[in-house]
Order: structure tokens, then sequence, then C-alpha cells
């Protein structure tokens, strides 16, 4: 059973420049949220998406952008990179076991991260 | 003031020791608590939830005080192994219900 998978493991951009990183879930779930962790900081939620929109959306510029696909696997679109974009990249899948219930904590799985260096 | 706050640390300890962990959160519309652990350069790992009537998993235990708005992590009999960085996090009963999380305690266990 295949967990979370990212790539790229690392990548280095100039200010800028546009990146896009991928995510493929964990096999069986259907929802994707990615999260940008500052060197010292815990992760930072960016958005989440769900049947191919995005669902929720943290305290990010427009610059942050992504897609789902049908296969549930994920991008996440960054424009005019800037030296504060530099960070680890975490992708985090899940499934939504009971969608009619007001209420289901479920595990977010972690990818393993794609550590975005800007110049 | 962020929605989750911790003692950034680290915590020194020697092996065998008993270490305590504790961790605010603003958002009273916060819902689900836990523990994750990560290991330097690796992604997050959940350890475990945490719930009002306090949970324990082996040497680990959590607990909530909702009214404190206030959630603590015990670790007894500390291992080498559990050199880490302990995040605590809350998800809110909103949407998909995104995590928040504090910025970590690390903890360092010594020989």
């Amino acid at each position: 059973d295949a967990g979370v998978t990212q790539s790229p493991t690392h990548l280095i951009k100039t200010r800028g420049q546009q990146v896009t990183l991928r995510c493929s879930p964990k096999s069986g779930h259907d929802t994707v949220s990615w999260y940008q962790q500052a060197l010292g900081q815990g992760p930072q939620f960016i958005f989440q998406y769900y049947e191919e929109e995005e669902r929720q959306r943290g305290n990010f510029p427009d610059r942050f952008s992504g897609h789902q696909f049908p296969n549930y696997s994920s991008e996440l679109n960054v424009n005019a990179l800037l030296l504060g974009d530099s960070a680890l990249y975490l992708c985090a899948s899940s499934l939504i076991a009971n969608r009619a219930a007001k209420f289901d904590p479920y595990e977010q799985y972690f990818g393993p991260g794609t550590r975005l260096t800007v110049t | 003031r962020k929605e989750v706050e911790q003692d950034p640390g680290p915590f020194n300890v020697p092996e065998g020791a008993t270490v305590a962990f504790n961790c605010t959160y603003s958002n009273s519309a916060s819902q689900s608590f836990f523990w994750y652990r990560q290991d330097c350069r690796k992604e997050p790992k959940l350890l475990m939830s945490v719930y009002s009537s306090g949970n324990e998993d082996g040497r680990f235990t959590a607990q909530l005080n909702r009214a404190s708005q206030y959630i603590s992590l015990l670790i007894r009999d500390s291992k080498l192994s559990d050199s880490a960085t302990y995040l605590c996090v809350g998800q809110m009963d909103t949407g998909r219900r995104a995590l928040t999380f504090g910025s970590g305690t690390r903890l360092q266990v010594q020989p």
C-alpha cells in the first residue's frame, strides 16, 4: 500500500519564477491538503482539494493555486516566487469516511515533502 | 497571537526521564486535537489524538482541558528514539477541517 508521494524532492528556483509541485495521495484517499512549513515553524495550511475543487483555503495569496485530478492526485502552483516562499511544502491525504456526519475526525497522512529554495 | 502556542524548547532530558509538554489554543471552535511527531527534515506523523477524558498509549499520555484551552503530552521513561519535535495540532469543525499546527517543541533525549 503506497503512502503519500510527492515530487520533486528538492527544487531551487529564482525570484519571480513559477513552480509546480505534485502529490499523489495514499491509496483509497480522496482529499488532498497542502501545507507550507518554514524553518523552525509548524506547517501552515494552504488549501484543500476534494472532488477536484478547492474546498477550504488558508491565509495565502492568490499566487498560490492548485488543482486536483480525477485520480485524486494534486498539484500546487506558486507564481511570482518570493524569497519568503522558501519552505518545505507538505501534502497530506485523507478520506472522509462518513460524508453525512457532522463531524468525523480523520487522520491526515503526510508525504515526505518538497523542499523549495528560492534564490 | 498564534492560534496554537507551544514552548519551543529545546527540552534536554536524560534517558528514563519523564517530560511534559504543554500547549494552549485560542480558538474555542477547535474541536479535535492531536500530537504529531516530526523528525528532523521528515514529515509530521500522528502520535496520538487528545481527548477530554485523557488517553494513554504506552509511555505517552495526552490530556485536553477545554475550560482552560490547554493540551498536554507526557512522555514517561524517555528513550533516545523519542528525540524529535512534537507538534500540537487543533482541528476545527468547519469545512474539511484543516489542521492548525503549533510551532513545535523540540525534545532531545540524552544518554
